[in-house]
């Protein structure tokens, strides 16, 4: 079946720092990969996703994510951190088809140090 | 365009008792689903519907009903709460299956 880990359950950074979160996923074949941010209290707003093509993608508020096959993973990275990206952070798995279901990692909190 | 909105915001209910949480949404997506979310849990999928007259059971379906008999919308029947099902509710939706999934704001539920 497919699945989704993200390791650790909290990350803190002080700001300007880099900010690194990582998400491997488990599957024969390359799923398409997303990345959902949640501020507190509000619902889940899309990053950044990976359905085919260049492999290093970038997003909103200068997040990007590369996709390595080879090592199943998807990680999230930004150069510099800033105190507004404080939230939660969920990596997402949905395999090609029509009727394929997102399956989402358990999420990492991320905390930005002043 | 309002995008996925749902209701109640929050809602309290007592064990035993029924009610309903409304998603609509004005994109016109044949893809909607419902997930709950629990501390570090993560999200998790309850039930999904493909298109109108289409829905099928996800992780934990237990306990829930769906429909689906516009595109527009698509309610969750908590059928005799109980305490677990004590939790925050997100409807999503997407044009297809491999797309963007558009989230809803949520609707917080406590039974007591």
């Amino acid at each position: 079946a497919q699945s989704v880990t993200q390791l650790g359950s909290h990350v803190s950074v002080s700001e300007g720092a880099l900010v690194l979160l990582r998400c491997n996923y488990s599957s024969s074949v390359p799923p398409y990969l997303f990345w959902y941010v949640q501020y507190p209290n509000q619902g889940l707003q899309l990053l950044l996703k990976y359905t085919t093509g260049a492999t290093l993608v970038k997003g909103i508020n200068g997040f990007e994510a590369e996709f390595k096959k080879s090592e199943t993973s998807f990680h999230l990275t930004k150069p510099s951190a800033h105190m507004s990206d404080a939230a939660e952070y969920f990596c997402a798995v949905r395999f090609t088809g029509a009727n394929s279901k997102l399956t989402f990692g358990k999420g990492i909190t991320l905390s930005v140090r002043p | 365009n309002a995008g996925v909105t749902q209701t109640p915001k929050f809602q309290v209910l007592k064990t035993g008792q029924s009610m309903t949480l409304q998603c609509a949404q004005d994109m016109n997506h044949e893809y909607m689903s419902w997930y709950r979310q629990d501390p570090g849990m993560g999200l998790r999928l309850i039930h999904y519907s493909v298109g109108a007259g289409i829905t099928d059971q996800g992780e934990v379906p237990n306990g829930y009903n769906v429909s689906r008999s516009t595109t527009e919308d698509f309610p969750l029947r908590l059928l005799s709460a109980a305490p677990s099902q004590t939790s925050v509710y997100f409807c999503a939706s997407s044009a297809y299956g491999g797309a963007e999934q558009y989230f809803g704001p949520g609707t917080r539920l406590t039974v007591t």
